[in-house]
């Protein structure tokens, strides 16, 4: 069974500090995986997207690794603001299926003055 | 959002009655998603569409149908609400031009009582 899973649950951390959030999968094909960020009440928005061949992408203060061979992506978040508060949620995409997705149930991120 | 609204954003029904969801995009994507987020678990995939009439279960499909008569609507019912079907219901739209990313609409928030 497909399955994606974060760590840590939650995390509250200093404003101007840097945090780093984890995600392990086992999604079989693999196709892509992305992280998204959920504010709270709204719908879950794309941060980044990798694909096997990739290792790292950047989307300003966010940066995501991927090491396919162990099945692990990490979410680096750099000199976190308040607005950074949300929900970051770990998806992996399986090839064909009609794309769809494995969700991770998330990591709820509080950044605190 | 990219151009996806969901109506009602809201709703308290009662155990029993139906209630339809409705989710309306204005850019014409052929794919079109329904899920459900509850504490404790990842997005759930109920249903989906792949065009106009065209649509197929998901892992959570039990409870629910759906209908697509346009391209930009897309229904979700509950025949007979039960409380196990409070949730927050998202409804996404898959860009095949955007590295088939899935954009999600605003939520909206059911409770069963």
């Amino acid at each position: 069974k497909n399955q994606v899973e974060q760590s840590p649950q939650s995390l509250i951390i200093l404003e101007g500090k840097n945090c780093t959030l984890q995600c392990n999968y086992t999604v079989s094909p693999f196709s892509n995986l992305r992280w998204y960020k959920q504010d709270t009440g709204r719908g879950p928005v794309s941060l980044t997207i990798m694909t096997f061949s990739e290792n790292t992408k950047s989307n300003g203060r966010y940066t995501a690794t991927l090491d396919a061979d162990t099945k692990q992506s990490s979410l680096h978040i750099t000199a976190s603001q308040l607005s950074d508060s949300a929900s970051y949620i770990c998806v992996v995409s399986a090839l064909g299926g009609g794309n769809k997705l494995t969700f991770g149930t998330g990591t709820q991120l509080k950044v605190e003055l | 959002d990219a151009g996806i609204t969901q109506s009602p954003r809201h709703k308290v029904t009662e155990t029993g009655t139906p209630v339809t969801l409705r989710c309306h995009q204005t850019e014409n994507h052929r794919y079109m998603y329904w899920y459900r987020q509850d504490p404790g678990h990842g997005l759930r995939l109920i249903h989906y569409s792949y065009g106009v009439k065209d649509t197929d279960k998901g892992e959570v499909s039990d409870g629910y149908s759906v209908s697509r008569s346009k391209t930009e609507d897309f229904l979700l019912t509950l025949e007979s609400a039960t409380s196990s079907q409070t949730s927050v219901y998202f409804c996404a739209i898959r860009d095949t031009l955007a590295d088939n990313e899935q954009f999600f609409g605003p939520g909206t928030r059911l409770t069963v009582l």
